[in-house]
């Protein structure tokens, strides 16, 4: 199976500072990668799409990159509603079929 | 809109099977595939398989393989999971979910609490 791995595990920071979550696969992804974020007691939010596509209604200050084994997730200026848990998830070619999802980023107030 | 709606919350004992259903509407149910997705109280998220509701494949993850059965209901728009042999690693919060692709089709179920314990 494909494991991805996200760092750090915990990021400080505070209202209007940037943010830059890293992800990294075992096998290449191609761009088959996409970020949620969750929040306590909700289902996660779909953010970013094959690796760098906003999903609707997604502010502008998230963006995604990456391609093969690096991915980042990028929130340019933090608002106070962007402190939760945020996942990577990866939809496999081979063995066809197979998904998993990263261990989390949780971002906090500093 | 699209919904994806869970039955309710389930306490079963150890070695006991589960069954958890998922009934979508707002869209065409035999085009996109359903996911089921759990996360243990404080923990990340694993996924455990899915359907291809047009044709019934399904695909399981390696550590859930042989417990885990997914089904759907076509004329109900409904999917449904059932785990069996339960554990007490088990309990969790399990959420159908149809999860991006090439397309941005992303949708949740409420989730659905499944508690094992003697």
């Amino acid at each position: 199976d494909i494991v991805l791995t996200q760092s750090p595990a915990t990021l400080s920071l505070s209202p209007g500072e940037g943010a830059t979550l890293s992800c990294r696969a075992s096998q290449s992804l191609g761009t088959y990668l996409a970020w949620y974020q969750q929040k306590p007691g909700q289902a996660p939010r779909l953010l970013i799409f094959d690796a760098s596509n906003r999903a609707t209604g997604i502010p502008a200050r998230f963006s995604g990159s990456g391609s093969g084994t690096d991915f980042t997730l990028t929130i340019s200026s933090l608002e106070p509603e962007d402190f939760a848990v945020y996942y990577c998830q990866q939809r496999s070619d081979w063995p066809p079929g197979g998904y998993t999802f990263g261990q989390g980023t949780k971002l906090e107030l500093k | 809109q699209v919904q994806l709606v869970q039955s309710g919350t389930e306490m079963k004992k150890p070695g006991a099977s589960v069954n958890v259903s998922c009934k979508t509407s707002g869209y065409t149910f035999t085009s996109y595939p359903i996911h089921w997705v759990r996360q243990v109280p404080g923990q990340g998220l694993e996924w455990l398989g899915w359907i291809n509701v047009g044709n019934g494949n399904t695909r399981y993850s390696n550590k859930l393989q042989g417990r885990l059965t997914i089904t759907r209901d076509t004329s109900a728009s409904t999917a449904y999971m059932e785990l069996s042999s339960l554990r007490s690693e088990d309990t969790a919060v399990y959420y159908c979910a149809t999860l991006a692709s090439t397309t941005e089709f992303d949708h949740w179920g409420q989730g659905t609490l499944v508690t094992v314990s003697s």
